[in-house]
């Protein structure tokens, strides 16, 4: 049971380019979300999604696009990257809400925009 | 819209020593959860406590207890015995009980502990 797999783990983009951060769950959890956390701040929601077919904004959701074809699986794409994108982004999961909602978070993808 | 903050950006304790962490949010739902999360360097999120808003008993895990005063939307960190492995950054988040229960994090609070 690996739980929240994230890849890469790090990397480093040109500004103009795009690309795909990976997310996979093993727990068969409904909802889903993405983060990016900037430098000495909090955690900032940029999608989410409780369920297959189904996403929704978050605070922050201008630059990303997400789609949601599998329950294990909830990739982020980064579209003509900018430097203001730069950040650790963090995927998470969680079975539902009530208690057993607790989420279980990824260990974070390195980003750097140049 | 619900917000959280953490007033406090460092605190620091000495080993054994007894420390709190403040966090005070903002909502007008009256059904919630509240939880404390750890992130030590390595980046990882780690659940530390969790408390729900209809329970005015207050969440203790081990060393780690909270004072939830739902009137004053509070919800502080209470570190007990402080151990050098206590040395973090700490998050306040609020769950919303709608919208996919996603969380609303604090800004956070850098943890030192010096022997």
């Amino acid at each position: 049971n690996a739980g929240v797999t994230q890849t890469p783990k790090f990397h480093i983009l040109k500004i103009g380019q795009s690309m795909t951060l990976q997310c996979t769950q093993d727990m068969n959890h409904n909802y889903m979300y993405w983060y990016r956390q900037d430098p000495g701040m909090g955690l900032k929601l940029i999608y989410y999604s409780v369920g297959a077919g189904i996403t929704d904004k978050g605070e922050v959701p201008n630059g990303y696009n997400v789609s949601r074809s599998t329950t294990e699986d909830f990739p982020l794409r980064l579209e003509l990257a900018a430097p203001s994108q730069t950040s650790v982004y963090f995927c998470a999961s969680a079975s539902s809400g009530g208690k057993r909602g607790e989420q279980f978070f990824g260990p974070g993808t390195r980003l750097t925009v140049l | 819209a619900q917000t959280v903050t953490q007033s406090q950006p460092e605190m620091s304790v000495q080993e054994a020593e007894t420390v709190t962490l403040s966090c005070t949010y903002d909502t007008s739902e009256s059904d919630y959860y509240l939880f404390w999360y750890k992130q030590p360097p390595s980046r990882q999120m780690i659940l530390v406590i969790r408390q729900e808003a209809y329970k005015q008993q207050n969440a203790t895990e081990n060393r780690f207890s909270v004072n939830f005063q739902k009137a004053a939307k509070s919800f502080s960190l209470k570190i007990s015995d402080s151990q050098l492995g206590d040395a973090a950054m700490y998050f306040c988040a609020y769950r919303w009980e709608t919208s996919g229960s996603r969380l609303t994090f604090g800004e956070g609070t850098q943890l030192t502990v010096n022997p």
